[in-house]
């Protein structure tokens, strides 16, 4: 059964750090190109960034460029999110999301997400 | 990056069709045939529904239907159901290497 776990979301301070992480099963994670995708309560679907099978090609939004960092470890199936300079704006529920290589330009698998709550 | 525009709510009674629309600019609809739909219900993951402008997953019904013209793509329900209701989010792959999201739809079965 494919499983997507993402965790380390809770409440922190502005201009402070958290970081997430997502643990994937059920697939050949190695393959995937994993992407942070987050959704402020009430609002829509923001794509925050991604990165390649091989962790060769990086991008991200340019709400978070600069304040966050994306890593993953193919031997321990997972994938992070390094978040730092947190600002208000940045709560949200995250949810990590596969994508095949080479050709899928879609998300067909989602996690159950974890929420970032950035409040003083 | 400023996110697709989709109309902010969409509504319709049981067994007629609605359509959505997302519109984008040239690098980011118009540039790739790589736009995907997502149906959320509320407080749960988003469930994609149209990949590539115009195919369906396996599994989800074929009153779910895709197209694209220009910088604009859309979504069409037909035969709506009240399952149908539901926020529906476009997304397109970009010119930049980067996805980009729509402001997102509410369905509303009347």
């Amino acid at each position: 059964e494919v499983q997507l776990v993402e965790s380390g979301g809770g409440l922190v301070k502005p201009g402070g750090s958290l970081r997430l992480s997502c643990a994937a099963s059920g697939f050949t994670f190695s393959s995937y190109n994993m992407n942070w995708v987050r959704q402020a309560p009430g609002k829509g679907l923001e794509w925050v960034s991604s990165i390649s099978s091989s962790s060769s090609f990086i991008y991200y939004a340019d709400s978070v460029r600069g304040r966050f960092t994306i890593s993953r470890d193919n031997a321990k199936n997972s994938v992070y999110l390094q978040m730092n300079s947190l600002r208000a704006e940045d709560t949200a529920v995250y949810y990590c999301a596969p994508r095949g290589e080479p050709s899928h330009w879609y998300f067909d698998l989602w996690g159950r997400g974890t929420l970032v709550t950035v409040s003083s | 990056q400023s996110a697709l525009t989709q109309p902010a709510s969409v509504s319709g009674s049981p067994g007629q069709s609605i359509t959505i629309s997302c519109t984008g600019t040239s690098s980011d609809i118009g540039y790739y045939n790589y736009v995907s739909w997502y149906q959320q219900h509320p407080g749960k993951a988003p469930e994609l529904m149209i990949y590539d402008v115009s195919h369906r997953p396996s599994g989800v019904s074929n009153r779910f239907s895709g197209s694209k013209s220009g910088n604009t793509a859309s979504l069409t329900i037909s035969g709506l159901q009240a399952e149908d209701e539901a926020d529906y989010f476009c997304s397109s792959y970009t010119s930049s290497s980067t996805f980009v999201f729509g402001t997102g739809t509410k369905v509303t079965v009347l």
